[in-house]
């Protein structure tokens, strides 16, 4: 399974554009990145995932770097209910394996 | 759909006693995971099922906990007997496809806070 590396935390200006990282420099060529975040006592909530391609939704934008060694989580206008921990996850062989991710503060 | 519903959503026992921690999926979904979450240890795997088959135990801590589904609408998690160290949020998920990226698509659940005095 890919190890995923992500800042602790980050801070964003309510209505800017948050951009989280994510290294995943061993990740194999057949393994896909999911992007998880999960609001302060609920459950974890699926975002977006993505391969080798840029991928949008309604909730983000997952940019994937060339050589996939890197992503990068897109949150085009930062809310307040955008305030989570962040999940970079590089699926494997075994169900979803989250790490310690990157807690992001919206500020107002 | 209601989503992932898991009972109790709050559990106070003491030393000894036994606790289970009840789940049902989302109508349709093949597969179902249960994750604890502490703020030592972070969200951890403990068990997956497939076609309520369990795939993957490995996580499960001791054998103080089991995980049974029965059908396809319905898992158990029991710790007996429980201990105050497995105090934690108890989180179920379940997903559809199999082998596929939908596999990795988890509804989680709101959670199952348990106290162990």
């Amino acid at each position: 399974d890919a190890k995923t590396t992500q800042p602790p935390s980050m801070d964003c200006a309510e209505g800017r554009a948050a951009n989280l990282p994510c290294n995943h420099s061993t990740i194999s060529g057949n393994e896909y990145v999911y992007w998880y975040r999960q609001i302060h006592s609920q459950g974890p909530q699926y975002i977006i995932h993505g391969l080798k391609n840029n991928e949008t939704n309604e909730m983000a934008s997952l940019i994937i770097t060339e050589d996939r060694k890197s992503s990068t989580l897109i949150l085009p206008h930062a809310t307040l209910r955008d305030t989570a921990v962040y999940y970079c996850i590089g699926t494997g062989r075994r169900a979803l394996t989250f790490g310690s991710g990157t807690r992001l503060q919206v500020q107002p | 759909d209601a989503g992932v519903i898991q009972s109790p959503r709050h559990e106070v026992t003491e030393m000894g006693q036994e606790v289970t921690l009840r789940c049902k999926p989302i109508s349709g979904h093949n597969s179902l995971f249960w994750y604890r979450q502490t703020m030592m240890r972070g969200l951890e795997l403990l068990i997956y099922f497939n076609n309520n088959v369990p795939i993957d135990d490995s996580g499960m801590p001791e054998d103080r906990f089991s995980a049974k589904m029965p059908n396809a609408s319905f898992s158990t998690l029991k710790i007996q007997p429980s201990e105050p160290r497995d105090s934690a949020v108890y989180f179920c998920a379940s997903s559809s496809g199999t082998g596929g990226t939908g596999a990795n698509v988890l509804t989680f659940g709101a959670g199952s806070r348990l106290t162990v005095l």
